[in-house]
């Protein structure tokens, strides 16, 4: 594909259950960034992936939160027992060079 | 952690007014980047500028960059209505792997 695509686009559950979000990064890209905008606010980094290397997971709130990428490219990030202030939207990015990054439409994910 | 702060918050200007946004960080950095951001969904990058350079230019988008004074700026040059979005610098993390954003400035433009 040309972007970075996100999937689903919205998602809205409720309190305690487990949701997974999707991310396909650009073709060749070997980086690839979740982060996290609550309403009205900045940027929030959760985790990177780089290559092969183990990812830079500094950045999760809490273990209720999970990522992989298999075979360096889709990337899914997992929420489990979601709680109303992980209601946010879910930005994924993928980057050549760790400088540009290439911005998904994100997931606008809503607890109830 | 945050590194970068926009300043101001919001701006609100009208069609064919320049709008100037600032930025400022706390370590050193070899690169600041500036992205928009429509309705609050994906991002798009705009421009970078190098520590090494002190102005760049891309179309009407005019940044410069003070390592002295750990800041940057914006200048959006005849601004038009589809410019209106949140604006956000973002800066490469102490290990260069990953960039911190900062917490953005709204640029309403009035036709």
């Amino acid at each position: 594909g040309a972007g970075v695509s996100q999937s689903p686009s919205n998602k809205v559950t409720e309190k305690g259950k487990d949701v997974e979000l999707r991310c396909d990064p650009i073709s060749g890209h070997t980086a690839l960034y979740w982060y996290r905008q609550s309403l009205g606010q900045g940027l929030e980094f959760l985790i990177y992936f780089q290559g092969n290397s183990a990812p830079d997971k500094s950045g999760l709130p809490s273990d209720r939160f999970s990522a992989e990428r298999t075979g360096g490219s889709v990337s899914t990030l997992t929420i489990q027992r979601t709680q109303q202030e992980d209601s946010a939207v879910y930005l994924c990015a993928s980057s050549l060079d760790a400088n540009t990054q290439y911005f998904g439409p994100g997931t606008r994910l809503t607890v109830l | 952690s945050q590194q970068g702060e926009e300043d101001p918050q919001a701006l609100s200007i009208q069609e064919g007014e320049n709008a100037t946004m600032n930025c400022s960080y706390k370590t050193s950095i070899n690169n600041l980047q500036w992205y928009r951001q429509n309705s609050g969904r994906g991002l798009v990058h705009l421009i970078l500028i190098r520590s090494n350079e002190r102005e760049k230019h891309s179309g009407r988008l005019r940044v410069t960059l003070d390592t002295s004074k750990k800041s940057s700026s914006l200048l959006i040059t005849a601004s038009r209505a589809a410019d209106t979005a949140s604006y956000f610098c973002a800066t490469p993390d102490t290990g260069f792997q990953k960039l911190v954003f900062g917490t953005g400035t709204r640029l309403l433009v009035s036709p």
